[in-house]
C-alpha cells in the first residue's frame, strides 16, 4: 500500500524557472509533512515541512502548498538553480509520541539546466 | 555538531554471504532508525529504536535481517544470508524526538 504518491518521477527545468512537485496522501493520521532533498551519495536532508493546519509555508525560494480536504500537497521551487538538481522526496509523519514514523514518496529527480 | 556516521560506505558481497553495517547517531539522540532505499524509490523504514529498545520492526525481514543497539548509542544491522534483492542503500537516521537526520548510507551490492 503506497500511502504517499509523488509525481512526476522526473522533472527538467531551465535555470530561473519554477519547479513543481506534487504529492497525495492516504493516511489521515499523518500530522506533519516534510520534504527531503537528496544529492547523489548523500542521505536525505530535511528541506522544509508543514503541518496540516497551515495552507502554505515559505522558506526562501521553497514553498509548500497544502490542501487538507484534497489530501494533497506540493513543493514549489522558485527561480530554480542548477544547484537545486537533486532527488526530492515528500513524506508524511504520523503516530505521535515517540513513534515519528516517516513514510516517503518514491521521489522526483529534478534537473535544472543552466 | 557531528552528523550521523555510517560505515562502510560500500560493500560488495555474493548471495548467501553475510554482511553488517554500523551506525553512530548524533550525540544525545535517543531514537535511531534503519532504512532501506532501493534504487529509484524512497527510503523504507526497517526498524526503529528508542534508546536500546525496539519501537517498530514491522517491516524488517526477520528471517534474514537483525539489528541491535546495545547501550542505546551505536547500532548494527546484519543481513544473513543476503539475497540479490537486498541490493540497496542502507540509511541510518537519528532524532531527538522530531526531525530525522540521515547518514550518507551504505551501498550494498549483492552479486
Amino acid at each position: 500500500q503506497q500511502q504517499v504518491k509523488q509525481s512526476p518521477q522526473s522533472l527538467i527545468v531551465q535555470k530561473g524557472g519554477i519547479s513543481i512537485i506534487n504529492c497525495a496522501y492516504e493516511n489521515t493520521a499523518f500530522d506533519y509533512f516534510p520534504w527531503y532533498q537528496q544529492f547523489p551519495g548523500k542521505g536525505p536532508a530535511l528541506l522544509i515541512a508543514i503541518r496540516p493546519d497551515v495552507s502554505e509555508k515559505k522558506e526562501g525560494r521553497f514553498t509548500i502548498s497544502f490542501n487538507k480536504s484534497a489530501k494533497q500537497f506540493s513543493l514549489h521551487i522558485m527561480d530554480s538553480q542548477p544547484g537545486d538538481s537533486a532527488t526530492y522526496f515528500c513524506a508524511g509523519i504520523g503516530g505521535g509520541g515517540s513513534n515519528y514514523k516517516l513514510t516517503f514518496g518514491k521521489g522526483t529527480l529534478l534537473t535544472v539546466n543552466p | 555538531e557531528a552528523g550521523v556516521a555510517q560505515s562502510p560506505r560500500y560493500k560488495i558481497i555474493e548471495k548467501r554471504q553475510s554482511v553488517a553495517f554500523w551506525c553512530n547517531p548524533i550525540s544525545g539522540h535517543a531514537t535511531l532508525y534503519w532504512y532501506q532505499q532501493i534504487l529509484g524509490q524512497g527510503p523504507k523504514l526497517l526498524i526503529q529504536f528508542q534508546n536500546n529498545g525496539v519501537v517498530d520492526d514491522s517491516q524488517l525481514p526477520k528471517d534474514r535481517f537483525s539489528a541491535e543497539r546495545l547501550k542505546g548509542v551505536d547500532s548494527t544491522l546484519k543481513i544473513q544470508p543476503a539475497k540479490l534483492e537486498d541490493s540497496a542503500v542502507y540509511l541510518c537516521a537519528s532524532s531527538a524526538g522530531g526531525i530525522q537526520y540521515f547518514g550518507a548510507g551504505t551501498r550494498l551490492s549483492v552479486l
